[in-house]
């Protein structure tokens, strides 16, 4: 099966911008890998922020939005928040098969 | 509001089988496709099997004849049946629909021991 691959971890200042991408061993990532985010804290469920590349959920935050870029899938933080603090996993689709990546812990600091 | 609900988890000898079960409301399950995921212990989150919205049915490598998954429309609810249980499936399962329809629920948890 594919690998996915996300960067372990990232910080950011209060207030600024980060970009979190999510590459595949199989090449380029396209529309075709339905690219997911999704987000958990410790101790709880986890919960999706973005699907299909750059569709929101009701509940996702404005700053939060996702791309493709540099032919991997990115999810952008644009002003963060203290309570952005989380691991992020992104989820690809291989023709139905699907896996995630290995997650990267963002710092807000 | 789109919701999911999962249940049967419990603690199992290594061989045994449960089957989980995955309560929607706010959505139904049976033209929507449909996953569980699983995490271990301390460990990042596993895909496990998908149902498509036109019943196609996909699982990871390690639980490929082992688990199966399915639906019954007339409850709204979606199954993993998991037969000759390890100790590596130990984890919280979780289970979601997919594009507008995927929220999560608390997770069921599963031991093998």
């Amino acid at each position: 099966q594919a690998v996915v691959t996300q960067e372990p971890s990232l910080t950011v200042s209060p207030g600024g911008t980060v970009t979190l991408t999510c590459g595949s061993s199989t090449g380029t990532v396209t529309s075709g890998h339905y690219p997911y985010w999704l987000w958990q804290k410790p101790g709880q469920a986890p919960r999706t922020l973005i699907f299909d590349v750059s569709y929101k959920h009701s509940w996702t935050p404005a700053r939060f939005s996702g791309s493709l870029l540099g032919g991997q899938a990115a999810l952008t933080l644009s002003g963060a928040q203290p309570e952005d603090e989380a691991e992020y996993f992104c989820l690809l689709s291989f023709d139905g098969v699907r896996a995630f990546g290995g997650g990267t812990k963002l710092t807000v600091l | 509001e789109v919701q999911v609900l999962e249940s049967g988890g419990g603690l199992v000898q290594p061989g045994g089988s449960l089957r989980l079960s995955c309560v929607a409301s706010g959505f139904t399950v049976h033209n929507n496709g449909m996953s569980w995921v699983r995490q271990a212990p301390g460990r990042g989150l596993e895909w496990v099997s998908d149902i498509t919205y036109n019943d196609y049915k996909y699982y990871t490598d390690s639980v490929r004849g082992r688990f199966t998954i399915s639906r019954d429309n007339s409850k709204n609810t979606l199954y993993l049946q998991m037969d000759n249980l390890r100790v590596e499936d130990t984890a919280m399962y979780y289970c979601g629909g997919h594009g507008g329809n995927s929220a999560w629920g608390q997770g069921t948890l599963v031991t093998v021991s």
